[in-house]
């Protein structure tokens, strides 16, 4: 059973340019979040897919943007990077007629920015 | 604004010792209640989950965690660590209607063999 596969593991970019990261969700899943985890704090919520629409967001501005795809797969965009985006990206996926869509969290990716 | 908030930060234990991390949220309704772990170089995983019924839960590896509504807390207990349970925990709290979990910054625990 494949869990929640994420890449890049590492990214190092520079400031102003832009990224995109990559989640595959655990088999049978069709809901995908994503998180930001800096430093010494817990995961923050970005947003979240469903059906290919973002259908919730955190408190993050527009420079971060995502994309699902049919076969449930997500993207997430970030744009203009700043030294603050600095951090692990972690992905989640659930079911939506799980119960209480339970997250299943990937092994994240780095996101350097110099 | 709605908040997780895990009091110890480090916690450094001996072998067989008790162990008990304080989860304490601040939402007014109803919400789903986890407790993560993340062993160093891995990725989070669930630990145990809340969601109705005996407030007392039951987890993977001998963890149990306690709801108590009137004091909106959720904290993880353990009679006897392990050196292996040396990792970082997390609390995250759903709030019902909504899609996003909320997290504590975390404990990171250390065993001591």
């Amino acid at each position: 059973d494949a869990g929640v596969t994420q890449s890049p593991t590492h990214l190092i970019k520079t400031r102003g340019q832009q990224v995109t990261l990559r989640c595959s969700p655990k088999s049978g899943h069709d809901t995908v979040s994503w998180y930001q985890q800096a430093l010494g704090q817990g995961p923050q919520f970005i947003f979240q897919y469903y059906e290919e629409e973002e259908r919730q967001r955190g408190n993050f501005p527009d420079r971060f943007s995502g994309h699902q795809f049919p076969n449930y797969s997500s993207e997430l965009n970030v744009n203009a990077l700043l030294l603050g985006d600095s951090a692990l990206y972690l992905c989640a996926s659930s079911l939506e007629t799980g119960e209480v869509h339970e997250q299943y969290f990937g092994p994240g990716t780095r996101l350097t920015v110099t | 604004a709605q908040s997780v908030s895990q009091h110890n930060h480090h916690v450094i234990l001996s072998e067989a010792a008790s162990l008990e991390l304080g989860c304490n949220y601040s939402y007014g309704g109803t919400v789903n209640l986890f407790w993560y772990v993340q062993y160093p170089g891995q990725h989070l995983q669930l630990l145990l989950k809340y969601f109705s019924g005996d407030p007392l839960v039951k987890g993977i590896k001998g963890f149990e965690a306690e709801f108590i509504k009137s004091k909106f807390s959720f904290n993880l207990r353990k009679p006897s660590v392990q050196w292996s349970d040396t990792a970082e925990y997390f609390c995250a709290v759903n709030q019902r209607g909504t899609y996003k979990y909320i997290f504590g910054t975390g404990t990171r625990l250390k065993v001591l063999a």
